[in-house]
């Protein structure tokens, strides 16, 4: 399998700007997990969905962020507009219900808002 | 809300040594608690977990943790430490949202570094 997909891997843009990462979890898990880690605050939950669902989105940190999953193989994390106190490493998991403790963690998307 | 504390930023030991990562938690009923591991620039992975049974879980790459209730402690160890070793290394403990959903919550991260 090849794990937790994230694209891209960098993300160089300028403030005010639309920004959409990627993740394609590992197929037959059904809980998909966006976190966003930085110096200053750590690993945070911003969202999680269940069989597409979101399940919890209490670490959404403002309106601008919003997180979709159309499908089971497939989610965006989009930022609208982007601010430089976004910049962070922005990671995708995937678990399955059995195991909702044992996520799997992509690479991440290293954001950078100017 | 659950949380753990990770009260060193970095550990510092020899290879061949053995090694502590330090974890403490706070939670209200019986802890579920995780270690995570994190090398450059990839994702966390998964090491081992305690939700019940014996106080010392195994887990990957030859780690253990021993879960102390009195102390409220889960410190992460091993016999012998490996250069390959070095990472940046999460406690995490579940914590279960105000709708009744569950979730980790990680601790702020211990850097090792295994010198050699």
């Amino acid at each position: 399998d090849a794990g937790v997909i994230q694209s891209p891997r960098h993300e160089v843009t300028e403030m005010g700007q639309e920004v959409t990462l990627r993740c394609k979890p590992i197929s037959g898990h059904d809980y998909l997990f966006w976190y966003r880690q930085t110096m200053m605050r750590g690993l945070e939950l911003l969202i999680y969905f269940n069989n597409n669902v979101p399940i919890d989105d209490s670490g959404m940190p403002e309106d601008r962020f919003s997180a979709k999953m159309p499908n089971a193989s497939f989610s965006t994390l989009k930022i609208q507009p982007s601010e430089p106190r976004d910049s962070a490493v922005y990671f995708c998991a995937s678990t399955e219900g059995t195991g909702i403790y044992e996520q799997y963690f992509g690479p991440g998307t290293r954001l950078t808002v100017t | 809300a659950q949380s753990v504390a990770q009260p060193e930023d970095q550990v510092n030991v020899a290879e061949g040594n053995p090694l502590t990562v330090k974890c403490t938690y706070s939670v209200s009923g019986n802890p579920y608690l995780f270690w995570y591991v994190q090398y450059p620039n990839r994702g966390l992975q998964f090491l081992l977990k305690y939700i019940t049974g014996d106080n010392l879980v195994k887990g990957s790459y030859g780690f253990e943790a021993e879960f102390n209730k009195s102390q409220t402690s889960f410190h992460l160890k091993k016999p012998s430490a490996l250069v390959s070793d070095s990472a940046l290394y999460f406690c995490a403990v579940r914590d279960i949202t105000t709708t009744g959903f569950q979730k980790l919550v990680f601790g702020t991260g211990t850097r090792l570094l295994v010198s050699p």
